[in-house]
């Protein structure tokens, strides 16, 4: 069955970097894309970014760029996201997920089928 | 930047018909995706594609694209159902999230 386990709990001080990790389990890891998505404590889903496994390429919101380094290592079916600059409002719950995305009837489709655990990350002096 | 929307908050009584609606920009032409998130759990997809379930969600939710609107129908609401629910859509390499709909089932 498909699994994608992260990394645990992170306290870090403002403008400290974070880096999460997601391992993929359960099918191919290089054939789908991998998302991030955040949410702050009472708040919506947030989007971060993608990251496809076979090359390393990936994008990401505007809101972080400059900010956020999505990577990946294939022999351990592992993603990563790391973001730096970290302040207070970017304390938050983060997930990765699995991305399903192609065309259907002419239309694209992009969506997560699969989410991780989360990680809570805290930032605080 | 393209913005979907959704109310902040539906309630509806246990057996009764709870709808949630997402509103953008000629979102007719897309596809709409809708997830459920109960309260410190990851977020599960419950609708893609506009009306498809995926394996192991039940029959009572449904989805419907009409114009500008997207719909997630929970029939038959069930205690369990009580969650915050989000639609997303894609537009311009961009992933949007509704801000979400809390369903207090009452």
């Amino acid at each position: 069955q498909v699994q994608l386990v992260q990394s645990g709990a992170e306290v870090k001080e403002p403008g400290a970097s974070v880096k999460v990790s997601c391992k993929a389990s359960g099918y191919t890891f290089t054939s789908l894309d991998i998302n991030w998505v955040r949410q702050a404590p009472g708040q919506g889903l947030e989007w971060m970014g993608w990251m496809n496994p076979v090359g390393g390429s990936s994008g990401s919101a505007q809101k972080f760029q400059g900010r956020v380094t999505m990577t990946r290592s294939t022999s351990i079916n592992t993603a990563y996201m790391e973001l730096s600059g970290l302040r207070s409002e970017d304390t938050a719950v983060y997930y990765c997920a699995r991305a399903q995305r192609g065309y259907d009837s002419g239309t694209y489709l992009y969506y997560f089928d699969y989410w991780g655990q989360g990680t809570l990350v805290t930032v605080s002096s | 930047s393209y913005e979907v929307t959704q109310p902040h908050s539906v309630s509806v009584s246990p057996g009764q018909t709870a709808s949630i609606t997402c509103s953008g920009d000629k979102l007719g032409n897309k596809y709409a995706y809708w997830y459920q998130q109960k309260s410190g759990l990851s977020p599960v997809l419950v609708i893609y594609q506009n009306t498809k379930r995926p394996s192991g969600i039940p029959e009572r939710f449904s989805g419907s694209n009409s114009g500008n609107t997207v719909t997630l129908t929970i029939s038959g609401t069930q205690a369990m159902d009580e969650a915050d629910y989000y639609c997303q859509a894609w537009d311009s390499s961009t992933v949007i999230f509704g801000g979400g709909t809390k369903v207090t089932v009452l």
